[in-house]
């Protein structure tokens, strides 16, 4: 039921672009993309709420595709401050239950 | 206009003992969930509650755990004789309804001696 995202870690030089996907066995109807730092809360990056919605923020953005049950979130020119777990969240129709993803690992280096 | 505010930040029990997390919703926030997660795990749902009700509290262990959300005071998560299994991070979020987007408190990391 868990949404499994890909890849599970990766590592990138400062400037170099990454892709973090997120696919659901379950329809989805929305998908929130969340950062977490190294002994800190998540927090919220951003909302897609409809089939093939794409939304940017800064250099981060993301497309929701919901016919393939996915959504990806694109970070290009990545920066130190990027460093950190990246989790998709959902809510699972039809319950009030909000679930996130498997993670992924993202460390910048210099 | 303060955030979700979770206490205590850290919290160190011994085996047998009982476990009471604070979460106080950001004003306004109606919904709060509670989530447990181990290190360099994900975060695994517990509970979602609103005001004086328990809307899903499937991901909670049958025995032990408890949670509520009076209609004063902060929602509290019990956890009753607590094992060294239960060391974790405890994290609370509140949202003003349903389908928006979290906001998260800074945790409670239980350690069970």
């Amino acid at each position: 039921q868990q949404p499994v995202q890909s890849p599970q870690a990766v590592i990138l030089r400062e400037g170099e672009d990454a892709v973090i996907n997120c696919s659901s066995s379950k329809a989805l109807y929305s998908v929130h993309w969340y950062r977490q730092k190294h002994g800190e809360a998540p927090v919220f990056l951003m909302i897609l709420l409809k089939g093939g919605e794409q939304k940017g923020h800064d250099k981060i953005s993301a497309s929701f595709n919901e016919k393939k049950q996915q959504s990806s979130l694109y970070l290009t020119a990545s920066q130190l401050s990027y460093s950190g777990t990246y989790f998709c969240g959902t809510e699972i129709p039809g319950t009030y239950k909000y679930i996130f993803g498997t993670g992924t690992r993202l460390k910048v280096l210099a | 206009n303060a955030g979700v505010m979770q206490n205590p930040r850290h919290l160190v029990r011994r085996r047998g003992q009982e476990a009471r997390l604070r979460c106080s919703p950001m004003k306004g926030h109606s919904h709060v969930y509670w989530y447990r997660q181990l290190p360099e795990e994900g975060l695994k749902f517990m509970v979602y509650l609103q005001k004086e009700n328990i809307i899903d509290e499937s991901g909670m262990p049958k025995e032990r755990f408890s949670a509520e959300f009076p209609k004063e005071g902060p929602s509290i998560l019990r956890i009753q004789q607590v094992v060294r299994g239960d060391s974790a991070a405890y994290f609370c979020a509140s949202s003003p309804g349903e389908n928006e987007k979290l906001f998260f408190g800074s945790g409670t990391q239980l350690s069970v001696l």
